[in-house]
């Protein structure tokens, strides 16, 4: 069956736009992550949803992210007044749900601020 | 706060040998672990999950070990292929973290020569 999707694939803006990147689960999974991936450095946790219950948003840097989901359907990242230092790839996740089991990944968004 | 250390960060070895990359983290209160492959513009692949439970788990040429009181897994790879060539992610879920998210390393880049 389809795996996660993204979209786009690869993203160049201007400091100071802003930018919504969306990610398509697998069908049937109740949990989603979005990951961020700075250059030279590991994966790091931005938020959390899981069916109908509030996001997990502990993650996020700075008010400047925020992400939605329809129920168990696509999410959008959404990033305000980009900085440069918000250049990195964007990855999605889901999982099943119901209890912690194998992540699924997207290919990412590749995000250049310049 | 859970941290996962990679070792070596690159690896570069003969097609056909057996090699070994090592994972540690801090915090052994642990849901599982997990190993995956990341190829560039390609997303991550998950390989090997391991349950909190468990001490190995074995996916062909691959196979992963778990100890969990003293915070190491190891991934060992037979017989190592050019296709094999991508970095290695190690990524652990924490109980009660944020609800199922992953922790990443930093990676270890292993290059296969033929």
């Amino acid at each position: 069956g389809a795996g996660v999707s993204q979209s786009p694939s690869n993203k160049v803006t201007e400091k100071g736009k802003d930018v919504e990147l969306r990610c398509d689960p697998i069908s049937g999974h109740t949990a989603l992550y979005w990951y961020r991936q700075r250059l030279g450095q590991g994966l790091e946790f931005l938020i959390y949803f899981q069916g109908n219950s509030a996001p997990d948003k502990s993650g996020l840097p700075s008010d400047r992210f925020s992400a939605e989901r329809t129920g168990e359907s696509v999410s959008t990242l959404t990033i305000q007044r980009t900085q440069q230092e918000d250049s990195a790839v964007y990855l999605c996740a889901s999982m099943k749900g119901g209890r912690p089991d194998t992540q699924y990944f997207g290919p990412g968004t590749r995000l250049t601020v310049l | 706060k859970q941290e996962v250390t990679q070792i070596p960060a690159a690896l570069s070895v003969p097609e056909g040998e057996n090699l070994v990359l090592n994972c540690s983290f801090t915090d052994s209160a642990i849901y599982n672990l997990q190993w995956f492959r990341q190829d560039p513009g390609k997303g991550l692949t998950s390989l090997l999950l391991i349950q909190s439970s468990q001490r190995e788990q074995t996916s062909g040429r691959l196979n992963a070990s778990l100890d969990k009181s003293s915070g190491r897994s190891t991934l060992y790879i037979a017989a190592s292929q050019p296709g094999d060539s991508a970095t290695y992610l190690c990524a652990v879920m924490n109980y009660g973290g944020s609800q199922g998210n992953l922790i990443f390393g930093k990676g270890t880049k292993l290059s296969v020569k033929p």
